[in-house]
């Protein structure tokens, strides 16, 4: 089984100001690919970035980061220069290798970013 | 090109009646998947198809809860004797191959259909 944590409920960030969303995950898979979406209150799930267990690089795209701790089961988001755009909640998520984990997409409970100008 | 759409947007229904939702996936997406997702909280996993077949239903809650995907595009995620319990968001996400681990797949959604069960 997988399982997502996503510890902060909501994040508040100045604007202009870079912002960490936390990130942890479980599984048995030994290869596996995390994922983050964010969902603005219009309710579009975005794809942001990606990394996969066998990268060894840390993954970006544009002012997204993906801090990747694999010993520490961690996938943290980090969006610099924050704009008033970012404001919206932000999902973390997994897909396994095998078994009833393959293909889909295990997510978190989700943080909301709120950028204050 | 287009994205994926859901059909409809919205969708308000009495307990005990049937409905069908609909997802018209990105064209020449072999896999698509349906996910529920409850207020406030992250989507969580429905069903899938590689093609025609459900690949993956084990996330389907009961019985009540159908999907198909008869000539591999269209998909209609149907639910009998609805209960105010299936009040959500019904996500349908398309991608163009399914697969596993670290491979970067990654699964466009679409806008949802907020189903509320009266």
């Amino acid at each position: 089984a997988q399982k997502i944590t996503q510890t902060q409920p909501g994040m508040f960030v100045q604007e202009k100001e870079a912002v960490t969303l936390d990130c942890t995950y479980d599984t048995s898979d030994p290869s596996y690919g995390l994922f983050w979406y964010k969902q603005p209150s219009s309710g579009e799930m975005i794809f942001l970035i990606y990394q996969g267990s066998y990268d060894q690089q840390n993954a970006t795209e544009g002012r997204y980061s993906l801090n990747f701790q694999k010993a520490r089961k961690s996938a943290n988001l980090v969006i610099s220069a924050s704009q008033l755009g970012d404001s919206a909640m932000y999902f973390c998520a997994m897909k396994g290798a095998g078994g009833t984990s393959y293909g889909k997409l295990t997510f978190g409970q989700g943080t909301i970013l709120t950028v204050h100008p | 090109g287009a994205g994926v759409s859901q059909t409809p947007s919205n969708k308000v229904t009495e307990k005990g009646k049937y409905v069908e939702l609909r997802c018209d996936p990105i064209s020449g997406h072999t896999a698509l998947y349906w996910y529920r997702q409850s207020l406030g909280q992250g989507p969580e996993f429905l069903i899938y198809f590689q093609g025609t077949g459900a690949a993956d239903d084990s996330g389907l809650p009961n019985d009540r809860f159908f999907a198909v995907r008869p000539e591999g595009s269209v998909s209609t995620l149907k639910i009998q004797r609805t209960e105010r319990g299936d009040s959500a968001v019904y996500l349908c996400a398309s991608s163009s191959a399914t697969s596993g681990g670290a491979s970067h797949h990654e699964q466009f959604f679409g806008p949802g259909t907020r189903l509320t069960v009266l």
